[in-house]
């Protein structure tokens, strides 16, 4: 069955860089983009960006462009996004999810604190 | 980027009764429309993509319609299950955007 398992909670310091895996099984990671989505604490669901394990391609939401890289590890079936410059409202719950456009499987989510 | 707009903020709906979600969106996004529920504690669970289509395992009792820019998501009789947050994804324009969500709670 598809699974998406993401790395532990993490806490960080304000200007330091956080990241987060996605370790994906029960499917080929090179047929499905991934997207990475995040939820601050109690507020709603923000799209942050995708990316395309089969040729590296990705996507962003214009307020990350300058502070995300996502990756890939084919070899491991595991994604890879790396957030920079970490303020206290980076603070929030980050998701990876296989895309279809939508996300139809999702990881169990992984808790960034950002905080001095 | 493309806004959605969810209504009600808040649905509060006796079990067994009809619920009844909006989603309009600021440009027309064809059909290419998701609907997730979310509980606390929870990541996302898709209900319904292409405006209409259940996702696998979802209840009939979900269904998804949309006409222009408006979407409509309702659950024919809410179970005890089913009170939860709930939100439209638009997937026909970059950047992807959510709406705000509407909570479903119990009268």
């Amino acid at each position: 069955q598809v699974q998406l398992v993401q790395s532990g909670s993490e806490v960080k310091k304000p200007g330091a860089s956080v990241r987060v895996s996605c370790k994906a099984s029960g499917y080929r990671i090179t047929s499905y983009t991934i997207i990475w989505v995040r939820q601050a604490p109690g507020q709603g669901l923000e799209w942050m960006g995708w990316i395309s394990p089969h040729n590296g391609n990705t996507k962003s939401a214009q307020k990350f462009q300058d502070r995300v890289t996502m990756t890939t590890d084919t070899s491991t079936s595991t994604a890879y996004m790396e957030l920079h410059s970490l303020r206290s409202d980076d603070t929030a719950v980050y998701y990876c999810a296989r895309d279809l456009g939508y996300g139809d499987y999702w990881g169990q989510g992984t808790l960034v604190t950002v905080s001095s | 980027e493309i806004v959605m707009t969810q209504s009600p903020a808040t649905l509060s709906v006796s079990p067994g009764e009809r619920a009844t979600l909006s989603c309009r969106a600021s440009q027309i996004v064809s059909s290419n429309l998701a609907w997730y529920q979310q509980k606390s504690g929870q990541a996302p669970r898709l209900l319904i993509y292409d405006a209409s289509t259940r996702a696998t395992g979802v209840p009939a009792r979900f269904s998804g319609s949309a006409s222009g820019t408006e979407f409509t998501l309702t659950i024919s009789s809410l179970q005890s299950d089913d009170f939860a947050l709930y939100y439209c994804q638009q997937y026909n324009y970059w950047p992807r955007t959510f709406g705000q969500g509407t909570q479903v709670a119990i009268k």
